[in-house]
């Protein structure tokens, strides 16, 4: 397997855009976990799906975020509109029910000018 | 909720030497923990992890140990080298119905030659 696939890698936009960024998790994975990186809080979970239904959103940071996952193999998380605040490396993972073990795509860095 | 706090922020360490770092949890009924190495601008990668049925767990120059009464568990590298440079990170989770890591803030780890 590829291991989980995230893109963009990179991202560079200006203040009031919109961004989406695309994850691809590992086949037969049930669960999907979006996490946001910064040096300053560190890694924080966003939002994470069991088979494709959101289970728990608190981590969403406000109404500018949003994240679905149409089918097992596909989830987007989209900031509309981007601030310069939301500048980060967000990452997707997956795992395995039962198995606990999260498996991080490689990360989309995000510089919202 | 689940709180857990890591120590310490940075370690510096001899090539050869052991290092190690502490992380304590507040919730008894976390029962899995494992511990991430995240190197340099790639992403978290899972080294070792314990459940709370077992004290400690090795893996060549690794190990945890798992303290339930004191609600701690530690990473211990022994024989360091230039690549265990890196950001480590501990997390506990309750591993139920809830599969939500609750991360430490992280362990950046510097093996001086």
């Amino acid at each position: 397997d590829a291991g989980v696939i995230q893109s963009p890698r990179h991202e560079v936009t200006e203040m009031g855009q919109e961004v989406t960024l695309r994850c691809k998790p590992i086949s037969g994975h049930d669960y999907l976990f979006w996490y946001r990186q910064t040096m300053m809080r560190g890694l924080e979970l966003l939002i994470y799906f069991n088979n494709n239904v959101p289970i728990d959103d608190s981590g969403m940071p406000e109404d500018r975020f949003s994240a679905k996952m149409p089918n097992a193999s596909f989830s987007t998380l989209k900031i509309q509109p981007s601030e310069p605040r939301d500048s980060a490396v967000y990452f997707c993972a997956s795992s395995l029910s039962g198995a606990n073990v999260l498996t991080f795509g490689a990360g989309s860095r995000l510089t919202v000018l | 909720g689940e709180n857990v706090e890591q120590h310490p922020s940075t370690l510096s360490v001899q090539e050869g030497d052991s290092a190690v770092i502490k992380c304590t949890y507040s919730d008894s009924a976390s029962n899995y923990f494992p511990w991430y190495k995240q190197e340099l601008g790639k992403r978290p990668q899972l080294i070792i992890d314990i459940r709370s049925n077992v004290g400690e767990k090795k893996d060549q120059r690794i190990a945890v140990t798992l303290n339930k009464t004191a609600k701690h568990f530690s990473l211990h590298i022994t024989e360091t080298q230039p690549e265990d440079s890196a950001v480590y990170f501990c997390a506990a989770s309750t591993g139920y119905s809830n599969y939500q890591l609750i991360w430490g803030a992280g362990t950046k780890l510097i093996i001086k030659p």
